[in-house]
């Protein structure tokens, strides 16, 4: 069973540009969350994704969007980057119903806003 | 007041020493609850889950009080392994899918 993986790792973007960050969800899961954390902070949640519809959103301006594909897969795009938008980017993946068990992160993309 | 609040550390203890975290969450609709470990600049990590009869997972022990709507984790014969960032998290809904993340309470174990 694969885990949850997140690429790139690391990202330098320049201010006012615009990043795309990719996430495969662990086989058999089929809601992706995003969460951004920035240092010294827990976890903030960006949005959900189940079954390629937008399932639920935190407080975050709409130049974050996302997209899930067919195989659950995900991508995070962030338009405009702003300085303050430097943080880890965590996606998790889950399946309804299996929430109470935890949420299984993937390893995070680490991105630079300069 | 953020929804959820934690002790705000960091806690310097040596090992072999019992730590205590505490957590406070304000939404009283909050259907489940964990504790994460975070080690540094590596993603969250369930440590464990936390129900109102409490459970215990070796030194492990974490309890939830409903009423008061408190979340402790009580770590026994700390080791220096267990030096991180404990994470409290609770769930809005009843589908587990919308988790919130307290701040973190980083610990340090000493020699």
């Amino acid at each position: 069973e694969t885990g949850v993986t997140q690429s790139p790792t690391h990202l330098i973007k320049t201010r006012g540009q615009q990043v795309t960050l990719r996430c495969s969800s662990q086989s058999g899961h089929n809601t992706v969350s995003w969460y951004q954390q920035a240092l010294g902070q827990g976890p903030q949640f960006i949005f959900q994704y189940y079954r390629e519809e937008e399932n639920g959103r935190g407080n975050f301006p709409p130049r974050f969007s996302g997209l899930q594909f067919p195989n659950y897969s995900s991508e995070l795009n962030v338009n405009a980057l702003e300085l303050d938008d430097s943080a880890l980017y965590l996606c998790a993946s889950s399946t309804p119903g299996q929430g109470s068990y935890g949420y299984t992160f993937g390893s995070g993309t680490r991105l630079t806003v300069v | 007041r953020k929804e959820v609040e934690q002790d705000p550390g960091p806690f310097n203890v040596p090992e072999g020493a019992t730590v205590a975290f505490n957590c406070t969450y304000s939404n009283s609709a909050s259907q489940s609850f964990f504790w994460y470990r975070q080690d540094c600049r590596k993603e969250p990590k369930l440590l464990m889950s936390v129900y109102s009869s409490g459970n215990e997972d070796g030194r492990f022990t974490a309890q939830l009080n409903r009423a008061s709507q408190y979340i402790s984790l009580l770590i026994r014969d700390s080791k220096l392994s267990d030096s991180a960032t404990y994470l409290c998290v609770v769930t809005r809904d009843n589908y587990g899918q919308n988790f919130v993340f307290g701040p973190g309470t980083r610990l340090s174990v000493l020699p």
